[in-house]
């Protein structure tokens, strides 16, 4: 089956702790995102790579770190710099640059702060 | 920066009855995406609209994009149950050169048997 996993589903962190969320998939896409949702807020976008070794910050980056070695993985550091981490995180990725491309979305990380 | 506001935040409907969710950019958008989430899961992409007035049908589903590329609507008629969810419009401004979306707040609908 083709398509994007996320892992865990939950997860659980005490505060002050970094942790990391894995996304990864096997469409063969270029651009992978990661959005944050919160409840009646919408998908807001934290970070996102069009290509290996390259990635931007989003709307809301403040406290989150990433990276792109390979073109399949693009995992999410959540540190504890990030003052309100719980929320839903979502990754997503597309064929590439073009503006029509759908995104297709993994199942998310719902993380819980304690 | 870009804003996509949607209503209403919240729909209830009898199974049966219609409902219509808004979009609106702050912006011009090159074109505009819905996606649907079902509770407790991730969005799905649903459709695309990229020209100026254009109307796309999905059997029950009908959306729209306004003709100066500012707003979209879908419009769903006699709902079913399997409707339930939350619908995303999600845009990209004219100026954008990659892949980046702009989500709206999304609707959630529930529809009651």
């Amino acid at each position: 089956d083709g398509g994007i996993t996320q892992s865990p589903k939950y997860l659980f962190r005490k505060e002050g702790q970094n942790v990391t969320l894995s996304c990864e998939q096997n469409l063969n896409h270029d651009a992978m995102y990661w959005y944050r949702q919160d409840p009646g807020q919408g998908l807001r976008l934290i970070y996102y790579s069009q290509i290996v070794n390259d990635f931007q910050k989003g709307d809301i980056a403040e406290g989150y770190s990433v990276s792109r070695e390979k073109k399949e993985s693009f995992p999410l550091t959540v540190t504890s710099a990030q003052k309100n981490p719980t929320a839903f995180y979502l990754c997503a990725s597309s064929q590439g640059l073009a503006r029509n491309n759908e995104q297709f979305f993994g199942p998310g990380t719902r993380l819980t702060v304690l | 920066g870009q804003q996509v506001m949607q209503i209403p935040q919240y729909q209830h409907v009898q199974e049966g009855e219609d409902f219509t969710t808004y979009c609106n950019s702050s912006t011009t958008l090159s074109n505009i995406q819905w996606y649907k989430q079902r509770p407790g899961g991730h969005p799905v992409f649903l459709i695309q609209l990229v020209k100026s007035g254009e109307v796309k049908k999905q059997k029950r589903l009908t959306f729209q994009f306004g003709e100066a590329k500012k707003n979209s609507s879908l419009h769903i008629t006699a709902t079913q149950t399997t409707d339930v969810g939350t619908y995303f419009c999600a845009g990209r401004s004219s100026g954008t050169s990659y892949g980046k979306l702009t989500f709206g707040q999304g609707t959630i609908l529930t529809v009651h048997p």
